[in-house]
């Protein structure tokens, strides 16, 4: 099974700052890794497939780079919408795995 | 809009079984593969099982291989989860969610609310 480890794992910046999330792959997973953000209580929701692909409704401060077996999630400028738990989620190889998650606090 | 509402969950002794539902609406549920994903209390996610749109292929993480069995109705645009066998390690918040494609490989682009389960005796 493909690990991911999510780097770091607690995060602290105000709004306005720029965020940048570390996902890396135990083995090559191509570009088949998307990014998922959760906030208490709610499920979570995809905001990139593919690496790279933003989801539908996402916005543009949030993008996605890598492959094979390194991976970032940058959000441009942040919002206080934006703090939460972010994952990372592999499909290349079976079965799906997730990483441990990121957590994005308010400092 | 895309809804996905589960239902099924709740307290069960180790070793019974339960049976979870998902009514999705929204969306051509026949063109979409759908999953089970868990989340422990305060935990991570964890993918269960995935299913593709017709039901030609299912697939299983290995903590429930043999025990739990995905399928799908799409004539009532209904997605189960039959967990058999249930241990504590089960516990978990258990999200239905829609795949970005036919295949039980894709993402998940659409979640619902959770159901809990808890294997407690």
């Amino acid at each position: 099974e493909v690990v991911l480890t999510q780097s770091p794992a607690t995060l602290s910046l105000s709004p306005g700052e720029r965020a940048t999330l570390s996902c890396r792959a135990s083995q090559s997973v191509s570009s088949f890794l998307a990014w998922y953000q959760q906030k208490p209580g709610q499920a979570p929701r995809l905001l990139i497939y593919d690496a790279s692909n933003r989801a539908t409704g996402i916005p543009a401060r949030f993008s996605g780079s890598g492959s094979g077996t390194d991976f970032t999630l940058t959000i441009s400028s942040l919002e206080p919408e934006d703090f939460g738990v972010y994952y990372c989620q592999q499909r290349s190889n079976w079965p799906q795995t997730f990483g441990q998650g990121t957590k994005l606090e308010i400092k | 809009e895309v809804q996905l509402v589960e239902s099924g969950g709740g307290l069960v002794q180790p070793g019974r079984s339960l049976r979870l539902s998902c009514a999705a609406s929204g969306f051509s549920f026949d063109d979409y593969s759908m999953h089970w994903v868990r989340q422990a209390p305060g935990k991570g996610l964890e993918w269960v099982s995935g299913i593709t749109w017709n039901s030609g292929s299912m697939g299983y993480a290995d903590s429930v291989k043999g025990r739990f069995t995905i399928s799908r109705d799409n004539a009532k645009n209904s997605l189960f989860l039959q967990m058999n066998s249930l241990r504590a390690e089960d516990t978990a918040f258990y999200y239905c969610a829609k795949g970005t494609s036919q295949y039980e490989s894709s993402f998940q682009n659409c979640w619902g609310q959770g159901t809990l389960v808890t294997v407690s005796s």
